[in-house]
């Protein structure tokens, strides 16, 4: 156990909708970062939040959007969700932005 | 912008043997990271290698990188079945960790 937790375990939404996933990071740890993977593929990285502010982003469009809360934790949003985005949506939390990252259980979404 | 590539990225093998797993990346960088993944779960930090000539272990699993050739090796010695899983190496670069897409290794009895 990791001590990241994410919520909810599995979702289900249909085209258009909106989605929030939420993180809660590791004691102690400041950055959260979240990842995408679809089945058989590695994860990929979407963006990364340091002490509250984006501190970088992958080739994702602006309809994936975050927050970080004053107590670390994360939101990430996803609008007018495509059949593509279904998939495991990870989240990392790291001491600092460039160390190991933790990674939590998980978000499956499944976008019908 | 940081490739990453694994081979083989399926492995079959019996109980008892022992085999590499490659991980190749494009630029340059100073760690790498192993994880192992288990169906229909989250990534487990295994190793984090920090410096050229780094090698760890831990159990039947050994974990080295060379920085000058940029690779990275996941020995495996003396399989066994609880070992089955997918891994995964990863490099950073700036805030974000590039993955391979993963080896996943199913030991036989």
């Amino acid at each position: 156990e990791t001590g990241v937790t994410q919520s909810p375990t599995h979702l289900i939404k249909t085209r258009g909708q909106q989605v929030t996933l939420r993180c809660s990071s590791q004691s102690g740890h400041n950055t959260v970062s979240w990842y995408q993977q679809a089945l058989g593929q590695g994860p990929q990285f979407i963006f990364q939040y340091y002490r509250e502010e984006e501190n970088g982003r992958g080739n994702f469009p602006p309809r994936f959007s975050g927050l970080q809360f004053p107590n670390y934790s994360s939101e990430l949003n996803v609008n007018a969700l495509e059949l593509d985005d279904s998939a495991l949506y990870l989240c990392a939390s790291s001491l600092l932005p460039d160390t190991t990252q933790y990674f939590g259980p998980g978000t499956r979404l499944t976008v019908l | 912008e940081l490739k990453v590539e694994q081979n083989p990225l399926f492995l079959s093998m019996q109980e008892g043997k022992n085999y590499t797993i490659y991980c190749n990346y494009s630029t340059t960088s100073d760690r790498l990271y192993w994880y192992r993944q288990d169906p229909g779960k989250s990534l487990e930090s295994l190793f984090v290698l920090l410096s050229n000539g780094a090698v760890k272990q831990e159990g039947r699993l050994m974990a080295s990188l060379d920085t000058k050739a940029r690779l990275s090796t996941l020995h495996i010695t003396a399989a066994v079945h609880d070992l089955s899983a997918t891994y995964f190496c990863a490099a950073p670069s700036g805030s974000r960790l590039t993955f391979g897409e993963g080896t996943q290794l199913t030991v036989n009895p």
